[in-house]
């Protein structure tokens, strides 16, 4: 079965500074992963996937992800975080044979000015 | 970029009447849509998947009579709560992928969601 863990529930960091959102993942076959952020009250919106090619995936509002394999890890990374990143940000993953999206359990990213 | 649309998008009734929920894709055609279903400051769990033209696809634990949904056409799913109590409270969201995008353009693989809908059983 397929799985996402995103071991943190919250973390906060200051404006300006780098931040990392973790995500780890179980699935058979090769993984199809995904970022989106959720806004209060609001759906999710699409930030970027990893499905084949270079590791390191860039999206939207400057964000990053890099997929690695051995750690079946796929981390969202921005270099410089603004306030207004402040969400509820899943990481998602499909397996392959599989037409179903899993996300995790959310990670609230507060940015302080 | 395709657009989901969700209606309504908050809902309060009474326990033990009906809710429906529409999702429409507005610019795309989507055999496939999802229900999903968020907790408050929890996960989406997955619900069912919406096939059109056939029956959806429940996951384990999901009462298929509760929560009854019809894919009637390529660009509209319903999710009709029935009998609704209370524990149903929740915030409901959809998701459809466009079925037209093929494999190595930019909106493959990609699920557009709905806004969602709170739905408050009193």
């Amino acid at each position: 079965a397929q799985s996402v863990a995103q071991p943190e529930d919250q973390v906060n960091v200051a404006e300006g500074n780098p931040l990392t959102v973790k995500c780890t993942y179980s699935v058979s076959g090769n993984p199809y992963l995904f970022w989106y952020v959720q806004y209060p009250n609001r759906g999710l919106q699409f930030l970027l996937k990893y499905i084949t090619g270079d590791n390191l995936v860039k999206g939207s509002y400057g964000f990053e992800a890099e997929f690695n394999k051995s750690q079946t890890s796929f981390h969202l990374k921005k270099p410089s975080a603004l306030v207004s990143d402040s969400a509820l940000y899943f990481c998602a993953v499909r397996g392959g044979a599989t037409n179903k999206l899993i996300f995790g359990t959310g990670t609230l990213l507060a940015v302080q000015p | 970029g395709a657009v989901v649309s969700q209606h309504p998008s908050r809902v309060i009734c009474k326990s033990g009447t009906s809710v429906k929920i529409e999702c429409r894709s507005l610019d795309f055609q989507a055999t496939t849509m999802f229900w999903y279903r968020q907790f408050p400051k929890q996960s989406l769990m997955l619900m069912a998947t919406s096939n059109e033209g056939s029956k959806a696809t429940y996951e384990q634990g999901v009462e298929k009579d509760k929560f009854l949904i019809n894919h009637a056409s390529l660009t509209l799913s319903t999710l009709t709560v029935t009998s609704a109590h209370p524990e149903d409270s929740s915030f409901y969201i959809c998701s459809a992928r466009d079925s037209r995008v093929g494999q190595g353009r930019s909106g493959a693989n990609v699920l557009t969601f709905g806004a969602g809908s709170r739905l408050t059983v009193l």
